[in-house]
């Protein structure tokens, strides 16, 4: 069964420092997502992107947050100048459409000193 | 926005019996209900899923049942096993003409004892 990828699975990164989150999603999927969990909490979504656009965010995902699809696999999220809260696992997310179930990535978990 | 409660946060019960958790939704225009399981250090994985246009859907052990009116739904595990033991989710999304983003519930850790 085909998974979501993402990498790496631990990023460790100095306050201020710029972090980029890398996701390979499943081949069909066109609807694209993502989310963070802070350690003991529950899962919040960031942000949704469908057709090379940001279709969605929430209050979370402020100017210091981007995300893209370069090369038409690749979905990456950037992270400009990184803040001890921005500690999470970040889950990437991809449907075939918004009516369909979403398949996770495993995360990656990333770490601000 | 949408909000979603889930209850009880921690859930513990012998080999065997029956598990039910249960989350309330704010926005009555949610129509899509997952419940997600998540291993610790693992990905949140889909165990079952209920639209809004039918009340109760079971597989196996795992069921999920929907009230529309009162903005509730509800997971039963049944005859549950040592292997059931993990975070659970709750989710509601609006599919149609929404970008389908879930809001999650706070989750309910299920400890079985063998």
């Amino acid at each position: 069964e085909p998974e979501v990828t993402q990498t790496p699975s631990h990023q460790v990164t100095q306050m201020g420092q710029e972090v980029i989150l890398r996701c390979v999603p499943i081949s069909n999927h066109l609807y694209f997502y993502w989310y963070r969990q802070i350690l003991g909490q529950k899962v919040e979504f960031l942000v949704s992107f469908y057709n090379n656009e940001i279709s969605e965010k929430s209050e979370i995902f402020d100017d210091q947050f981007s995300v893209e699809r370069p090369d038409g696999s690749n979905f990456t999220l950037k992270i400009r100048s990184t803040k001890l809260e921005d500690s999470a696992m970040y889950f990437c997310a991809g449907a075939q459409n918004p009516n369909q179930p979403q398949h996770f990535g495993d995360g990656t978990r990333l770490s601000i000193l | 926005g949408e909000n979603v409660e889930q209850h009880p946060s921690t859930l513990s019960v012998q080999e065997g019996d029956s598990a039910v958790i249960k989350c309330t939704y704010s926005d009555s225009a949610s129509n899509y209900f997952p419940w997600y399981k998540q291993e610790l250090g693992k990905r949140p994985q889909l165990i079952i899923d209920i639209r809004s246009n039918v009340g109760e859907k079971k597989d196996q052990r795992i069921a999920v049942t929907l009230n529309k009116t009162a903005k509730h739904f509800s997971l039963h595990i049944t005859e549950t096993q040592p292997e059931d033991s993990a975070v659970y989710f709750c989710a509601a999304s609006q599919l149609i003409g929404n970008t389908g983003k879930l809001i999650f519930g706070q989750g309910t850790t299920l400890q079985v004892k063998p």
